[in-house]
């Protein structure tokens, strides 16, 4: 099964389970936008990004969905392992050379 | 490539005091940032350069000060520690291509204002 919503501070899902990860975000001008993932005690791991020409871009099991109308953007990943359970983040940054500016992060969990 | 490197990982300082994290790149990547992380909560942007010579406050600047003399270094610096600075602060650079880019983090510093 699916979770979708707009932006939760957590989501629980069953191993491979389909997870939807949301973001909504304010600044129109966005040009540039980066999914990020975080372990417990790590750094910030990049998953995948898309540029604001791009409706849609698919990596390895993850697919990131950009809306510009509604100014949201989604991070899809398919067959949710255990090894996913981390915080996810959006950023945003205008045209190259802006700030990047992190949204509030989802905790994904992912169980057995 | 060694990436993005952050020194220290761990220090310790007391009220007042000052110190600075260094920041080195050698992807010769344009532009880079500063981000603090407070304990459950996500990434403020401190401050951020676009390129050698040029810096730009970012969400939470206050208390901090950089600069950026070459492309590859971007240290930052705290003048006055307070127990509000207590936080993981990560540098990144990013490289941006033509319909993608990458964010290059650090691997953090942990700082702890007693």
């Amino acid at each position: 099964g699916e979770s979708v919503g707009l932006h939760l501070p957590t989501l629980s899902v069953q191993e491979g389970d389909n997870s939807i990860i949301n973001c909504a975000y304010s600044n129109s001008a966005s040009d540039y936008f980066i999914w990020y993932k975080q372990e417990s005690g790590k750094g910030p791991q990049f998953i995948i990004d898309i540029r604001s020409n791009m409706d849609k871009r698919q990596g390895q099991r993850v697919t990131v969905l950009l809306n510009k109308t509604v100014k949201h953007l989604s991070l899809q990943i398919a067959a949710t392992q255990p090894g996913d359970s981390a915080v996810y983040f959006c950023a945003e940054t205008g045209q190259a050379g802006t700030a990047l500016i992190f949204g509030k992060g989802t905790t994904l969990s992912v169980s057995s | 490539n060694a990436g993005v490197t952050q020194t220290p990982k761990f220090r310790i300082l007391k009220i007042g005091q000052s110190m600075t994290l260094q920041c080195t790149q050698d992807m010769n990547h344009n532009y880079m940032y500063w981000y603090r992380q407070d304990p459950g909560m996500g990434l403020k942007l401190i401050y951020y350069s676009v390129g050698a010579g040029i810096t730009d406050k970012g969400e939470v600047p206050n208390g901090y000060n950089v600069s950026r003399s070459t492309t590859e270094d971007f240290p930052l610096r705290l003048e006055l520690a307070a127990p509000s600075q207590t936080s993981v602060y990560f540098c990144a650079s990013l490289r941006v291509l033509q319909n993608t880019g990458e964010l290059f983090f650090g691997e953090g510093s942990r700082l702890t204002v007693l």
